[in-house]
């Protein structure tokens, strides 16, 4: 399995909703990482795990909070939302934090209305 | 901090013609170097990257790109385009010491009949 999967493609949710979104991977690769996509922009760096443990945040608000249950599984936790938190939100992996061999997942396209 | 400039922000080319994309990269040491390419709503590919050794570097799907160290350069070819070409392409550095991977602003590439 060489693949990053994500769900759900797509979510919309009110600004009061909680919802998760979900990555996993079985490449046996001990870095995660969340990247947000505007329309027309490149990816910009959320959050990096490194062995299961929060390794970089890019001062990202408290409203996005992620987790990592396992090696395989990578979760982003929202709540409280605003309108401007919708884009793509991509996860990757790769063998470890530093190794620039990511491979991306499909993403997750979020609208908060 | 390592960063990346694709000066093209759109290139319209007609199926078959030759296709370049440019790339500079600014960083004080030897760099990793990626191009990665995005269909709509879909996640990032890897096209081919370059960590050292031979500066012309082969990839998937005919691609290929050449490290200038001169120029500060890493541009994107395909010697004949075709229609499954049209997307978005963004270069990418990485530093050594670092866990970032530093994304430019992407160029859309338009294939015409």
């Amino acid at each position: 399995d060489t693949e990053v999967t994500q769900t759900p493609k797509h979510l919309v949710m009110g600004m009061t909703n909680k919802k998760s979104l979900k990555c996993e991977q079985h490449m046996g690769h001990r870095a995660m990482y969340w990247y947000k996509q505007k329309a027309k922009k490149p990816p910009e760096l959320m959050f990096v795990y490194s062995y299961e443990k929060l390794s970089i945040n890019e001062s990202v608000p408290s409203r996005f909070s992620p987790e990592c249950p396992n090696s395989s599984l990578l979760n982003l936790h929202l709540h409280a939302l605003q309108p401007e938190d919708s884009a793509l939100y991509l996860c990757a992996s790769s063998q470890a934090q530093g190794d620039y061999g990511y491979t991306f997942g499909s993403g997750t396209r979020l609208t908060v209305v | 901090a390592q960063s990346v400039t694709q000066p093209d922000i759109h290139i319209t080319v007609s199926e078959g013609a030759s296709l370049e994309l440019r790339c500079n990269y600014s960083y004080g040491a030897t760099p990793y170097l990626f191009w990665y390419v995005q269909s709509p709503g879909q996640g990032l590919q890897l096209l081919l990257k370059y960590f050292s050794g031979d500066t012309l570097v082969q990839g998937i799907k005919g691609f290929e790109a050449e490290f200038k160290r001169s120029q500060s350069s890493f541009n994107l070819r395909k010697p004949s385009v075709h229609w499954s070409d049209a997307a978005e392409y963004f270069c990418a550095v990485g530093a050594s010491n670092d866990y970032k991977l530093s994304f430019g602003a992407g160029t859309t590439v338009t294939v015409r009949a």
